[in-house]
């Protein structure tokens, strides 16, 4: 149980155009969804998080206009990156968790990752 | 959060025990002690988390000090699909409705090799 799809694995586009990537939790009700982004040989860096049905929170120094994020239902998220450049060529990876009464929530569950190459 | 500190890397031989050490000397008494691996190309996967008493999966066991100012992650028969970063991160535990964000150190490279 608990898994989580991405998609596209891999994409590649032009600089200057969008790039929308898909965040499905497959078997359970992702309240929270979270978006992050690695670059090689470097640690997961948390972009947002999303709660269904409401606006996202970005981390410091994260562009909020050019990272769209969506989350408009209990298992899908969206990430557009807007305006793609060569840097921000990454890989971008979702997590989810879900909320149940009675019992705290430790685990997040992730994606297979999506390889973004900006050209 | 708290932070955490972990050896850049270790090795271990294929069958063996792998013990990952972790520091977090400055947790706080609601923190909980997560571990999570990433495989090369993959997205992290959750392995086992503890708050104080020892914790065992059928991944691993984690054995906090009694102090909680460190941990050990077992892994007790590490096969070379164990090849993976570890990471040791610390945080509050969720509450009802909510969910901690988690903060990604540069964890630990275990290789085992064969």
């Amino acid at each position: 149980g608990a898994v989580v799809s991405q998609h596209p694995s891999r994409v590649i586009c032009k600089s200057g155009t969008s790039v929308k990537i898909e965040c499905r939790s497959l078997d359970f009700q992702a309240t929270t969804m979270f978006w992050y982004r690695q670059f090689p040989k470097k640690s997961l860096m948390l972009m947002a998080t999303s709660n269904e049905g409401s606006k996202a929170t970005y981390e410091q120094g994260v562009e909020k206009d050019k990272f769209l994020i969506n989350h408009a239902s209990l298992t899908l998220s969206t990430l557009t990156v807007t305006s793609a450049h060569p840097e921000d060529s990454s890989f971008y990876i979702c997590s989810a968790s879900f909320a149940t009464s009675g019992r705290a929530i430790h685990e997040q569950y992730f994606g297979p990752g999506t390889r973004l190459t900006v050209t | 959060d708290a932070k955490t500190t972990q050896p850049p890397s270790m090795d271990c031989a294929e069958g063996r025990a792998a013990n990952l050490p972790c520091n977090h000397s400055t947790i706080s008494g609601n923190e909980y002690v997560y571990w999570y691996r990433q495989i090369h190309s993959q997205g992290p996967q959750y392995i086992i988390h503890g708050l104080k008493n020892n914790e065992t999966n059928e991944m691993a066991s984690l054995i906090i000090t009694e102090d909680r100012k460190s941990s050990t992650l077992i892994l007790p028969h590490a096969t070379l699909r164990d090849t993976a970063v570890y990471y040791c991160i610390v945080k509050e535990g969720a509450t009802h409705g909510a969910n901690s964000k988690l903060t990604f150190g540069k964890g630990i490279t275990l290789s085992v090799r064969p």
